[in-house]
């Protein structure tokens, strides 16, 4: 079976950093990624790690270790429409194709 | 916008009853995906086309079936309907079906069984 695991909720302050974890047991692996969702809306597209180690994009890092089956989302200089759902999922073979699992989400409050 | 397409936004039902969810995919992109996303679940893969043909399957239920036409757009049709069927239909897109290939999402349509 497939397992992603992320914590339910946090909270950070505006103009903080945080991280949000992320650990999965798959059958197959073939990338991760991290998409962030407002409520009642698409998720859209934030990274993508298929090799250990950090990918940067502006505000937003993800960091990969595959032996561990862990990754992580650094979220700097927090915004208060940061506060969304954070999903983490991998991409695993399936068939003659591949399948996104997601996990349930990590929804981040960002405060004053 | 992502540029993926799905009518209706809303969709309100009863129990027994059949509907067809459409889904237009970004132009150029050849893999169709759909998920369903419920409060208690999160969001669950569904099934996925590849250019007209069937590509990977996930936890369908025997009652939906979907289909991709030659000009790529994609229906999800659910018969039978439940109360557990309520919840938010997503229908993504991406160019080919390579792990780099990351997936644009619709806005979904919000199914509502009475």
């Amino acid at each position: 079976g497939q397992n992603i695991d992320q914590p339910t909720e946090m909270t950070a302050t505006e103009g903080a950093i945080v991280q949000i974890n992320c650990t999965y047991q798959t059958s197959g692996f073939n990338g991760l990624f991290w998409y962030q969702q407002h409520a009642g809306e698409a998720p859209t597209f934030l990274s993508y790690n298929v090799l250990d180690g950090l990918e940067e994009k502006g505000r937003f890092s993800s960091f990969l270790s595959r032996s561990k089956g862990y990754s992580y989302l650094l979220l700097k200089e927090l915004q208060m429409k940061d506060s969304a759902s954070y999903l983490c999922a991998v991409r695993v073979p399936t068939g003659g194709g591949n399948k996104l699992t997601f996990g349930t989400g990590t929804q981040l409050k960002v405060e004053l | 916008d992502s540029g993926v397409t799905q009518t209706p936004k809303h969709l309100i039902t009863a129990t027994g009853q059949r509907v067809t969810l459409r889904c237009s995919p970004r132009s150029g992109d050849l893999s169709v995906y759909w998920y369903q996303q419920s409060l208690d679940q999160g969001l669950q893969f569904l099934i996925q086309y590849y250019n007209g043909e069937e590509r990977a399957k996930g936890n369908i239920l025997e009652r939906f079936s979907a289909q991709q036409f030659p000009d790529l757009h994609s229906e999800l049709n659910l018969s039978s309907l439940e109360l557990g069927d309520s919840a938010l239909y997503f229908c993504a897109s991406s160019e080919a079906d390579r792990s780099y290939n990351e997936q644009f999402f619709g806005p979904g349509t919000r199914l509502t069984v009475l």
